[in-house]
């Protein structure tokens, strides 16, 4: 099955600065990447996906890339800002969208 | 208001006991799933369901049955509640526009 796994598990960054979260997985026939952000008690929010056909997708200060030939996709966020601390997950899925795996989340922490 | 919807929002619970928890979707999707997220904040899939049809079922206990009366419906049921059954449940359903969750439901058992 499906493995994916998400670095780094907490990251700080200044208000301001670039945060970059990493993500691997290992069954090559995943072909859709979708991120979600989770605020504190809050469910988790679907913020930028890529399928495998893209190598990049941009969404105002947020982007997505993925290298297929490696099994990696990333997530930037640049110009943070403190309302972007939360937890970020990644995942893949197939086609059919019958099970996604998540990786295991990575806290955000944008400091004033 | 589109969306995923869950209740309740808190249960609270003796070990020993039996709960439900309801899901609704008005998206129109065609699969529903549920979630288990820890106090790690793991989110680990429980089921997923297609068109009222199990599809994935990843190695729950056979005390949570999950029930889908049709396909925006997806309800849980727990039986014989333990301790380690605490966590927030999501519900969540997907389109090939992508997967949206629930509010959840954060269940406590004493």
């Amino acid at each position: 099955g499906e493995n994916v796994e998400q670095h780094p598990s907490t990251l700080s960054v200044q208000e301001g600065d670039s945060a970059v979260i990493k993500c691997t997985y290992s069954d090559s026939a995943s072909n859709y990447f979708p991120w979600y952000k989770q605020e504190l008690g809050k469910r988790p929010q679907l913020i930028i996906d890529i399928r495998s056909n893209v190598g990049e997708k941009k969404d105002q200060r947020i982007a997505v890339t993925l290298n297929k030939t490696a099994k990696h996709f990333s997530l930037h966020i640049t110009e943070t800002q403190p309302e972007d601390s939360a937890v970020y997950f990644c995942a893949a899925s197939k086609n059919n969208f019958n099970k996604f795996y998540f990786g295991s989340g990575t806290k955000l922490n944008v400091k004033p | 208001d589109t969306a995923v919807s869950q209740t309740p929002k808190y249960l609270v619970t003796q070990m020993g006991n039996d709960k439900s928890i309801k899901c609704e979707q008005n998206l129109g999707h065609d699969t529903m799933y549920w979630y288990k997220q820890d106090s790690k904040k793991f989110l680990k899939i429980m089921f997923s369901y297609n068109n009222k049809e199990l599809i994935i079922n990843e190695t729950v206990p056979n005390r949570f049955s999950p029930k889908s009366p049709d396909k925006a419906h997806l309800n849980l049921h727990i039986n014989s509640l333990e301790l380690g059954d605490s966590a927030v449940y999501f519900c969540a359903s997907s389109h090939p526009g992508g997967q949206f969750f629930g509010p959840g439901t954060r269940l406590t058992v004493l």
